[in-house]
């Protein structure tokens, strides 16, 4: 099984819609991150928690909100789904400082027709 | 803001060739380092971290630091088709505790 779970693999959505991706880890990581990956524009962190009892807003968590329910979950909604947010979503985890860097879910590509 | 910058590529190079990846970095103070590969449509890789002054070998990688110069490159041996993919440069930031990504550099491996 994977170190760090997505779910789903890709989906396609109407505008307008609430959908949720979900992430889920092995690795016993109190860090866990989302980012969004559009063509170009390399990695764009959206929110991450450093535990449980602490979320925080990234460079583009307009539109987004997260939900962090254990130290192995950590959910992504987009409200009301909307074109410019089709993408590829990328969960990522982490130990205190990251010593050896960040692992990544195998992503989940969102499509918002 | 603090930056990684990598130059978006394509780097094209022959089979056999020596691959050079280079990243450049704004924050004096970092001490991590990090090279991820992605292939298209796929998540990151890491492959190489560094964190002293230097060379680190792993396999057909080489990581080079130089944190006077601020710059971070990786170099591929005897480079393969299957290198093909987009390289990641990562930097951790001392003061968010959070890894600042580069954009990227595409490498194109040609038979």
């Amino acid at each position: 099984d994977a170190d760090v779970t997505q779910t789903p693999r890709n989906r396609i959505t109407k505008t307008g819609k609430r959908i949720m991706l979900e992430c889920s880890q092995t690795k016993g990581h109190d860090r866990m991150y989302w980012y969004r990956q559009d063509p170009g524009l390399g990695l764009r962190l959206i929110y991450y928690s450093f535990d449980v009892k602490d979320i925080n807003k990234g460079e583009i968590s307009d539109g987004y909100s997260v939900s962090r329910q254990a130290q192995a979950k950590f959910s992504l909604s987009l409200e009301s789904a909307i074109p410019n947010q089709t993408a590829l979503y990328f969960c990522a985890t982490s130990d205190l400082q990251a010593p050896y860097g960040y692992t990544f879910g195998s992503g989940t590509r969102l499509t918002v027709v | 803001q603090k930056e990684v910058e990598q130059n978006s590529g394509p780097l094209s190079v022959p089979e056999g060739a020596i691959a050079s990846l280079n990243c450049t970095y704004s924050d004096r103070v970092s001490q991590s380092f990090f090279w991820y590969r992605q292939y298209s449509g796929k998540s990151p890789e890491l492959i190489m971290s560094i964190y002293s002054n230097g060379d680190k070998e792993d396999g057909r990688f080489t990581a080079q630091l130089n944190k006077a110069s601020q710059y971070v490159s990786l170099l591929i041996r005897d480079s393969q088709p299957s290198d093909s993919a987009t390289y990641l440069c990562a930097v951790m930031d001392n003061n968010t505790d959070k890894l600042i990504f580069g954009t990227g550099t595409r490498l194109q491996v040609f038979p």
